[in-house]
């Protein structure tokens, strides 16, 4: 079956520190894959996206996910965590092909941030 | 270029009374997305729309849901004699056919 796992329900670091936060998937085929930041009281925003090519992609806000096809995993990468990075992130999965594009989520992990 | 907006913000409801959210995707977006996210959970498809194909309807989580999309642009979700259990946010997002979602700031929907 499809699905996508988030381990780590929450995560305290402090700024400053390094942060990784691990996705794996279950998938049929080779997938698209996101993160996605919902940040208090907000909606949801994209942080970075693999589709195909280099297997490190980059995104906004420092982050940086690899895609690891042997692991199934896409873990999500930041070298030094700032306090506006405190939020949810998601990690979702979907088809790259076919009509269906439905993207599978996980079901989060909850970032906190000391001083 | 104008993002998803969703309407209205906030909903406060009296249990069993019917309600209406509204989504407008980005101009030019075939697919288009509801999610329903509860205190604390993460996201819980409810419903898919591609084109002019036939809805993917799967996440619905009783037949007091429902929803659509009117010439290919603006959807709405309607909730039937609401519970308590439907309070929630509704989030909803459009993409094009790369599969990026790109979302609404949600509705947040309070049944009394």
């Amino acid at each position: 079956a499809q699905s996508v796992t988030q381990p780590d329900i929450h995560i305290t670091v402090s700024e400053g520190a390094s942060l990784e936060l691990r996705c794996n998937y279950s998938y049929g085929a080779t997938p698209y894959l996101f993160w996605y930041v919902q940040s208090p009281g907000q909606g949801l925003q994209l942080l970075l996206k693999y589709f195909s090519g280099d297997t490190l992609v980059q995104g906004i806000k420092g982050f940086e996910a690899e895609f690891k096809r042997s692991q199934s995993s896409f873990n999500l990468r930041k070298p030094s965590v700032h306090w506006s990075d405190a939020a949810e992130y998601f990690c979702a999965v979907g088809a790259r092909a076919g009509n269906n594009r439905k993207l599978i989520w996980g079901l989060g992990t909850s970032l906190a941030v000391n001083p | 270029g104008a993002g998803v907006s969703q309407s209205p913000s906030n909903k406060v409801t009296e249990k069993g009374k019917d309600v209406e959210l509204r989504c407008d995707p980005i101009s030019g977006h075939t697919a288009l997305y509801w999610y329903r996210q509860s205190l604390g959970q993460g996201l819980e498809f409810l419903i898919y729309f591609q084109g002019n194909s036939a809805p993917d309807k799967s996440g619905l989580p009783s037949d007091r849901f429902s929803a659509e999309r009117t010439g290919g642009s603006v959807s709405t979700l309607t909730i039937q004699r609401t519970q308590q259990e439907d309070s929630a946010v509704y989030l909803c997002a459009s993409s094009l056919d790369e599969d990026t979602q790109y979302f609404g700031p949600g509705t947040r929907l309070t049944v009394l």
